[in-house]
């Protein structure tokens, strides 16, 4: 079935530092990636859409110039973290759609995530 | 701002019981519903799916009702095992753009 790969699974830094997620579909391509994060005992929120070859559409409330999404190719969209804060410390989860499926949020496949911690 | 929700943030269920989570969602526009299972430190997991067409679907021991009237949908999972242990979250979507909004999730917890 389809992987999405996330790299880091973990990552500590200290605050003022950037840190860069990696999302991956490894046996798909993806036109479309979305990022979320998720805080504990807390559900997922959306942080924006990463579309191949153009600009992220952020949600609202994103600070797109702190949430830098990049989205090369068809397997790989990386978001990241710049001048982190304690306060980003979070959960954060891509998945991916495989665009040689039939649409509908099933063909939605998630990353394990990666979990940041800022010093 | 719409929003899906849970109504019981935790359950805890004997192993081999039956068990029933719900969501309401306030998204009258929202057609395609899914629930997901989330173990510790991972990404969601699909479990299964239903369309605002249909009013009930069935998997393997999961079953998701749809009531559209009161906006409510429920995850039935029969004879409970250790690994369903885990907090399942019910999403939905409005059209096909695939931008999903989770509930809040609820935490279940089957008892040996």
């Amino acid at each position: 079935g389809a992987v999405v790969s996330q790299h880091p699974s973990w990552v500590i830094c200290k605050s003022g530092t950037s840190v860069k997620i990696e999302c991956r579909s490894l046996d798909f391509q993806a036109t479309t990636m979305f990022w979320y994060r998720q805080f504990p005992k807390q559900s997922l929120m959306l942080m924006a859409t990463s579309n191949e070859g153009s600009k992220a559409t952020y949600e609202q409330g994103v600070e797109k110039d702190k949430f830098l999404i990049n989205h090369a190719s068809l397997t790989l969209s990386t978001l990241t973290v710049t001048s982190a804060h304690p306060e980003d410390s979070s959960f954060y989860i891509c998945s991916a759609r495989d665009q040689g499926r039939i649409s509908g949020a099933n063909v939605l496949t998630f990353g394990a995530g990666s979990r940041l911690t800022v010093l | 701002g719409e929003s899906v929700g849970l109504h019981l943030p935790t359950l805890s269920v004997q192993e081999g019981d039956n068990s029933i989570i719900n969501c309401a969602y306030s998204n009258s526009a929202s057609d395609y519903f899914i629930w997901y299972k989330q173990e510790s430190g991972k990404g969601p997991q699909f479990i299964i799916d239903i369309r605002s067409n249909m009013d009930k679907r069935q998997g393997q021991r999961v079953t998701v009702l749809l009531n559209k009237t009161v906006k409510h949908l429920s995850l039935q999972i029969a004879a409970t095992q250790p690994g369903d242990s885990a907090v399942y979250f019910c999403a939905e979507t409005a059209g096909e753009n695939e931008k999903l909004t989770f509930g809040t999730g609820t935490r279940l917890t089957i008892i040996p």
